[in-house]
Protein backbone atom coordinates (compact mmCIF):
# COMPACT_ATOMS: atom_id res chain seq x y z
CA UNK A 1 0.00 0.00 0.00
CA UNK A 2 1.72 2.78 -1.33
CA UNK A 3 -0.61 6.16 -0.06
CA UNK A 4 -0.18 9.29 -1.65
CA UNK A 5 3.14 9.25 -4.18
CA UNK A 6 4.40 12.16 -5.47
CA UNK A 7 6.45 12.29 -8.95
CA UNK A 8 8.95 13.41 -9.47
CA UNK A 9 10.83 14.10 -5.65
CA UNK A 10 12.98 16.89 -7.57
CA UNK A 11 13.29 19.19 -10.06
CA UNK A 12 15.18 22.06 -11.50
CA UNK A 13 13.57 23.84 -14.74
CA UNK A 14 14.67 26.81 -16.40
CA UNK A 15 12.45 29.58 -16.93
CA UNK A 16 9.75 29.16 -19.50
CA UNK A 17 9.81 25.35 -19.23
CA UNK A 18 6.96 23.30 -18.34
CA UNK A 19 6.18 19.97 -16.19
CA UNK A 20 3.86 18.21 -15.17
CA UNK A 21 3.56 17.03 -11.02
CA UNK A 22 1.99 13.66 -10.62
CA UNK A 23 0.03 12.59 -7.53
CA UNK A 24 -1.52 9.00 -7.44
CA UNK A 25 -2.98 7.29 -4.73
CA UNK A 26 -4.64 4.31 -3.66
CA UNK A 27 -6.28 5.02 -0.49
CA UNK A 28 -9.93 5.85 -2.82
CA UNK A 29 -10.04 9.05 -1.78
CA UNK A 30 -12.30 11.75 -3.29
CA UNK A 31 -10.53 14.59 -2.70
CA UNK A 32 -7.38 15.64 -3.57
CA UNK A 33 -5.22 19.04 -2.84
CA UNK A 34 -2.27 20.48 -4.32
CA UNK A 35 -0.36 22.98 -1.88
CA UNK A 36 2.93 24.85 -2.26
CA UNK A 37 5.47 25.43 0.73
CA UNK A 38 7.52 28.49 1.02
CA UNK A 39 9.36 29.70 4.20
CA UNK A 40 7.22 31.56 6.67
CA UNK A 41 4.24 31.06 4.99
CA UNK A 42 2.93 27.31 5.64
CA UNK A 43 0.53 25.12 3.23
CA UNK A 44 -0.74 27.40 0.31
CA UNK A 45 -3.71 25.78 -1.33
CA UNK A 46 -3.07 25.63 -5.17
CA UNK A 47 -6.20 23.51 -6.73
CA UNK A 48 -8.13 20.69 -5.12
CA UNK A 49 -10.72 18.27 -6.38
CA UNK A 50 -13.87 16.95 -4.89
CA UNK A 51 -14.03 13.84 -6.93
CA UNK A 52 -13.23 12.63 -10.10
CA UNK A 53 -13.92 15.12 -13.16
CA UNK A 54 -14.00 17.99 -10.99
CA UNK A 55 -11.38 20.20 -9.84
CA UNK A 56 -11.78 23.46 -8.14
CA UNK A 57 -9.44 27.02 -7.33
CA UNK A 58 -7.69 27.15 -4.11
CA UNK A 59 -5.99 30.25 -2.82
CA UNK A 60 -3.06 30.58 -5.17
CA UNK A 61 -4.08 29.12 -8.47
CA UNK A 62 -2.11 31.54 -11.17
CA UNK A 63 0.30 30.24 -12.91
CA UNK A 64 -1.02 26.38 -12.59
CA UNK A 65 -3.29 24.16 -14.35
CA UNK A 66 -4.71 20.90 -12.93
CA UNK A 67 -6.59 17.53 -14.01
CA UNK A 68 -8.30 14.92 -12.85
CA UNK A 69 -9.08 12.27 -15.18
CA UNK A 70 -8.81 9.34 -12.69
CA UNK A 71 -9.56 9.15 -9.58
CA UNK A 72 -6.37 7.84 -8.13
CA UNK A 73 -4.43 10.46 -10.20
CA UNK A 74 -3.94 14.24 -9.76
CA UNK A 75 -2.07 16.12 -12.08
CA UNK A 76 -0.24 20.01 -11.35
CA UNK A 77 0.75 21.34 -14.46
CA UNK A 78 3.16 24.66 -15.08
CA UNK A 79 2.63 25.62 -18.66
CA UNK A 80 5.76 28.22 -18.14
CA UNK A 81 7.72 28.03 -15.24
CA UNK A 82 9.06 31.15 -13.38
CA UNK A 83 11.28 31.32 -10.56
CA UNK A 84 8.56 32.68 -8.38
CA UNK A 85 7.00 29.10 -8.50
CA UNK A 86 10.56 28.10 -6.74
CA UNK A 87 8.99 25.89 -4.04
CA UNK A 88 8.22 22.38 -2.66
CA UNK A 89 5.14 21.13 -3.74
CA UNK A 90 2.43 18.65 -1.61
CA UNK A 91 -0.50 16.68 -2.75
CA UNK A 92 -2.86 15.30 0.22
CA UNK A 93 -6.10 13.22 -0.84
CA UNK A 94 -9.08 13.03 2.14
CA UNK A 95 -12.01 11.69 2.42
CA UNK A 96 -15.06 13.78 4.31
CA UNK A 97 -14.59 14.01 7.90
CA UNK A 98 -11.55 12.61 8.19
CA UNK A 99 -7.99 13.09 8.08
CA UNK A 100 -5.46 14.61 4.99
CA UNK A 101 -2.88 12.21 3.78
CA UNK A 102 0.43 14.05 2.46
CA UNK A 103 2.41 12.63 -0.14
CA UNK A 104 6.66 13.53 0.41
CA UNK A 105 6.63 16.42 -1.53
CA UNK A 106 8.83 17.89 -4.51
CA UNK A 107 10.82 20.53 -4.39
CA UNK A 108 10.95 22.36 -7.41
CA UNK A 109 13.36 25.03 -8.63
CA UNK A 110 12.82 27.25 -11.19
CA UNK A 111 16.56 28.88 -12.73
CA UNK B 1 -10.78 34.93 1.28
CA UNK B 2 -11.04 32.35 4.39
CA UNK B 3 -8.41 33.32 6.85
CA UNK B 4 -7.05 30.62 9.36
CA UNK B 5 -4.54 32.80 11.96
CA UNK B 6 -2.17 30.68 13.91
CA UNK B 7 -0.80 32.38 16.97
CA UNK B 8 1.77 32.48 18.10
CA UNK B 9 4.01 31.94 15.57
CA UNK B 10 7.22 30.12 16.97
CA UNK B 11 7.28 29.38 20.64
CA UNK B 12 10.22 27.80 22.82
CA UNK B 13 9.55 25.64 25.73
CA UNK B 14 11.53 24.05 28.72
CA UNK B 15 11.47 20.25 28.44
CA UNK B 16 8.53 19.27 30.80
CA UNK B 17 6.38 22.31 30.96
CA UNK B 18 2.79 22.26 29.39
CA UNK B 19 1.81 24.69 26.21
CA UNK B 20 -1.02 25.77 24.09
CA UNK B 21 -1.62 27.38 20.91
CA UNK B 22 -4.45 28.79 19.17
CA UNK B 23 -6.18 28.46 16.00
CA UNK B 24 -8.75 31.25 14.92
CA UNK B 25 -11.01 30.73 11.72
CA UNK B 26 -14.50 32.09 10.70
CA UNK B 27 -17.13 30.83 12.39
CA UNK B 28 -19.56 30.75 9.63
CA UNK B 29 -19.85 27.62 7.15
CA UNK B 30 -18.08 25.98 9.58
CA UNK B 31 -17.51 22.25 8.39
CA UNK B 32 -14.63 20.31 10.10
CA UNK B 33 -10.90 21.43 11.84
CA UNK B 34 -8.01 19.68 11.48
CA UNK B 35 -4.76 20.01 13.53
CA UNK B 36 -1.52 18.36 11.65
CA UNK B 37 1.92 18.00 13.19
CA UNK B 38 5.01 18.47 10.57
CA UNK B 39 8.11 17.72 11.83
CA UNK B 40 11.41 19.31 9.18
CA UNK B 41 11.73 17.30 6.18
CA UNK B 42 8.51 15.22 6.63
CA UNK B 43 5.34 15.03 5.50
CA UNK B 44 2.41 16.94 7.54
CA UNK B 45 0.70 13.86 9.38
CA UNK B 46 -2.85 14.46 11.35
CA UNK B 47 -3.64 14.63 15.55
CA UNK B 48 -6.84 15.16 15.15
CA UNK B 49 -10.19 16.26 13.15
CA UNK B 50 -13.00 18.07 14.70
CA UNK B 51 -16.45 18.89 13.77
CA UNK B 52 -18.49 19.76 16.36
CA UNK B 53 -18.66 23.35 18.88
CA UNK B 54 -17.01 21.73 22.11
CA UNK B 55 -15.59 19.01 21.29
CA UNK B 56 -12.06 17.76 22.57
CA UNK B 57 -9.92 15.35 21.51
CA UNK B 58 -7.07 13.80 23.24
CA UNK B 59 -3.59 11.45 22.08
CA UNK B 60 -1.41 10.87 24.56
CA UNK B 61 -0.33 14.18 26.25
CA UNK B 62 -1.67 16.51 23.49
CA UNK B 63 -5.33 17.25 23.85
CA UNK B 64 -7.59 19.96 21.48
CA UNK B 65 -10.71 21.92 22.03
CA UNK B 66 -13.02 23.33 19.22
CA UNK B 67 -15.57 26.05 19.72
CA UNK B 68 -17.24 26.86 16.34
CA UNK B 69 -19.59 29.86 17.45
CA UNK B 70 -16.36 32.17 18.42
CA UNK B 71 -14.34 30.92 15.42
CA UNK B 72 -11.59 29.33 17.61
CA UNK B 73 -9.65 25.90 19.11
CA UNK B 74 -6.87 25.37 21.00
CA UNK B 75 -3.87 22.55 21.19
CA UNK B 76 -2.60 21.51 24.37
CA UNK B 77 0.59 19.70 25.09
CA UNK B 78 1.17 18.66 28.63
CA UNK B 79 4.98 18.43 30.20
CA UNK B 80 6.65 18.69 27.01
CA UNK B 81 9.37 16.82 25.52
CA UNK B 82 12.18 16.80 22.84
CA UNK B 83 10.35 14.89 20.39
CA UNK B 84 7.54 17.39 20.47
CA UNK B 85 9.65 20.01 18.62
CA UNK B 86 7.73 20.64 15.14
CA UNK B 87 5.40 23.07 13.08
CA UNK B 88 1.90 22.11 14.11
CA UNK B 89 -0.59 23.42 12.02
CA UNK B 90 -4.01 23.88 11.52
CA UNK B 91 -6.81 23.56 8.67
CA UNK B 92 -10.22 24.62 8.24
CA UNK B 93 -12.46 22.55 5.79
CA UNK B 94 -15.51 25.50 4.91
CA UNK B 95 -17.88 23.83 2.26
CA UNK B 96 -17.22 22.05 -0.73
CA UNK B 97 -14.02 20.20 0.79
CA UNK B 98 -11.55 23.35 0.37
CA UNK B 99 -9.14 22.43 3.08
CA UNK B 100 -6.94 25.63 4.05
CA UNK B 101 -4.14 25.71 6.53
CA UNK B 102 -2.86 28.07 8.97
CA UNK B 103 0.67 29.16 8.61
CA UNK B 104 1.53 26.87 11.79
CA UNK B 105 3.00 27.78 14.99
CA UNK B 106 7.04 26.60 15.40
CA UNK B 107 7.34 24.91 19.12
CA UNK B 108 11.09 23.98 19.83
CA UNK B 109 11.26 22.31 23.09
CA UNK B 110 14.61 23.16 24.70
CA UNK B 111 16.33 20.13 26.88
Amino acid sequence: NAGVTQTPKFRVLKTGQSMTLLCAQDMNHEYMYWYRQDPGMGLRLIHYSVGEGTTAKGEVPDGYNVSRLKKQNFLLGLESAAPSQTSVYFCATGQLNTEAFFGQGTRLTVV
Amino acid sequence: ILNVEQSPQSLHVQEGDSTNFTCSFPSSNFYALHWYRWETAKSPEALFVMTLNGDEKKKGRISATLNTKEGYSYLYIKGSQPEDSATYLCALIQGAQKLVFGQGTRLTINP
